[in-house]
């Protein structure tokens, strides 16, 4: 059974640093990029980037790019998504997906990330 | 504001058919596949139509995915209740080099 599990919910003040986690399981891990979407209190789904794991290779969406980093360890098939300086905006669910072709078809739970003074 | 434009809402009565549309350009709809998907509050998506029409096993053929030209269309019949989620389409943008989706559209069975 194919499966993205998320690491848990973050609480975290501005200007900390925070690194979210996806581990897939059930299929080859390095066969299919990871794309990480964030979805805002009330909003709508925006992508933000993915990573190939096979050679960490990355597209960042421009409105993404330079404040967040995208990584991967393929040895323990888990994707990263990181802040080096976390905003209030920050606060937002984080959702992993695996990209198979021009969709996403296995999705994480979701992270949760609140940050507050 | 997002790369395609969906309408913020559609509703319809139980039984029925009803279509959201999702509008974008050639650099993305109209040289690209589309998907769609559907969420429930405080879950996270689930795919529903992929390259245009394509439906992941286990997708009831009530669910529809078209493409023309720089617009795609969900079509949903046979309406349940159930079916009440907010969708959102989404797709590859060639200009951008990243993906994109539709701001939503919350989908209402009076």
């Amino acid at each position: 059974e194919v499966q993205l599990v998320q690491s848990g919910a973050e609480v975290k003040k501005p200007g900390e640093s925070l690194r979210i986690s996806c581990k897939g399981s059930g299929y080859s891990f390095t066969s299919y990029w990871i794309t990480w979407v964030r979805q805002m209190p009330g909003k709508g789904l925006e992508w933000m980037g993915r990573i190939d794991p096979s050679d960490s290779y990355t597209n960042y969406s421009p409105s993404f790019q330079g404040h967040v980093t995208i990584s991967v360890d393929k040895s323990i098939s888990t994707a990263y998504l990181q802040w080096s300086s976390l905003k209030d905006s920050d606060t937002a669910m984080y959702y992993c997906a695996r990209a198979s072709g021009y969709g996403n078809d296995y999705w994480g739970q979701g992270n949760l990330v609140t940050v507050s003074s | 504001q997002s790369v395609l434009t969906q309408p913020p809402s559609v509703s319809a009565a139980p039984g029925q058919k009803v279509t959201i549309s999702c509008s974008g350009s050639s650099s993305n709809i109209g040289n690209n596949y589309v998907s769609w998907y559907q969420q429930f509050p405080g879950t996270a998506p689930k795919l529903l139509i992929y390259d245009n029409n394509k439906r992941p096993s286990g997708i009831p053929d009530r669910f529809s995915g078209s493409k023309s030209g720089t617009s795609a269309t969900l079509g949903i019949t046979g309406l349940q209740t159930g079916d009440e989620a907010d969708y959102y389409c989404g797709t590859w943008d060639s200009s951008l080099s990243a993906g994109v989706f539709g701001g939503g559209t919350k989908l209402t069975v009076l």
